[in-house]
């Protein structure tokens, strides 16, 4: 079992919609967890961390989380041609003497105008 | 000014070679790291670094050295590249956020390619 998995995609969805995009995680320790956004020939920009059960709202992003069924979502409302790009979810583990933050493939989202 | 600048942007080099990315930075974080992304395979760290005098290894770091000359540079070498090294190779920087996990800066990038 892969460690971070995401559907690769493409997900598409019409200008104005709400896009979801979900990761799910293997190791029960994990404790935190980011979700990247990375637009084409571009390097990664965090967008969202949650470190506890529940959503997280920021603008027009909201984090979920659920530990129990080790499912991590981003919802993105009122989706924008400029929210088009690669959104990678990371799952970290605290503790321990090793650094340990484990990126999923990447879901790629478009936006149709 | 980019707070995390790798050079170069691109590279082509062929098998065998010795190659050297480098990565500076102005953030003033202690800690450092090299990723690797592949098309389908994602982004995969090879080493880090949480200080000077801390050099640790990533879940793919054969192949690969680094050096960590001072607390803003971090550079990694390929000794004899080879053609499964070809990748697009990401610098990044993270302050510690109180053990909970720390928000990684990335730099723009080294497209390497080995023939």
């Amino acid at each position: 079992q892969k460690e971070v998995e995401q559907n690769s995609g493409p997900l598409s969805v019409p200008e104005g919609a709400i896009a979801s995009l979900n990761c799910t995680y293997s190791d029960r320790g994990s404790q935190s967890f980011f979700w990247y956004r990375q637009y084409s020939g571009k390097s990664p920009e965090l967008i969202m961390s949650i470190y506890s059960n529940g959503d997280k709202e920021d603008g027009r992003f909201t984090a979920q989380l659920n530990k129990a069924s080790q499912y991590v979502s981003l919802l993105i409302r009122d989706s924008q041609p400029s929210d088009s790009a690669t959104y990678l979810c990371a799952v970290k583990r605290s503790g321990g003497s090793n650094y340990k933050l484990t990126f999923g493939k990447g879901t790629l989202l478009t936006v149709n105008p | 000014d980019a707070d995390v600048t790798q050079t170069p942007r691109n590279r082509i080099t062929k098998t065998g070679k010795r190659i050297m990315l480098e990565c500076s930075q102005t953030k003033g974080h202690d800690r450092m790291y090299w990723y690797r992304q592949d098309p389908g395979l994602g982004l995969r760290l090879i080493y880090y670094s949480f200080d000077v005098k801390d050099i640790n290894k990533g879940e793919i770091s054969d192949g690969y050295s680094v050096s960590r000359q001072a607390q803003a540079k971090f550079s990694l070498s390929l000794e004899s590249a080879i053609p499964n090294q070809t990748a697009l190779y990401f610098c990044a920087t993270s302050a510690p956020d109180r053990g909970r996990g720390e928000k990684l800066f990335f730099g723009s990038g080294t497209q390497l390619s080995v023939l």
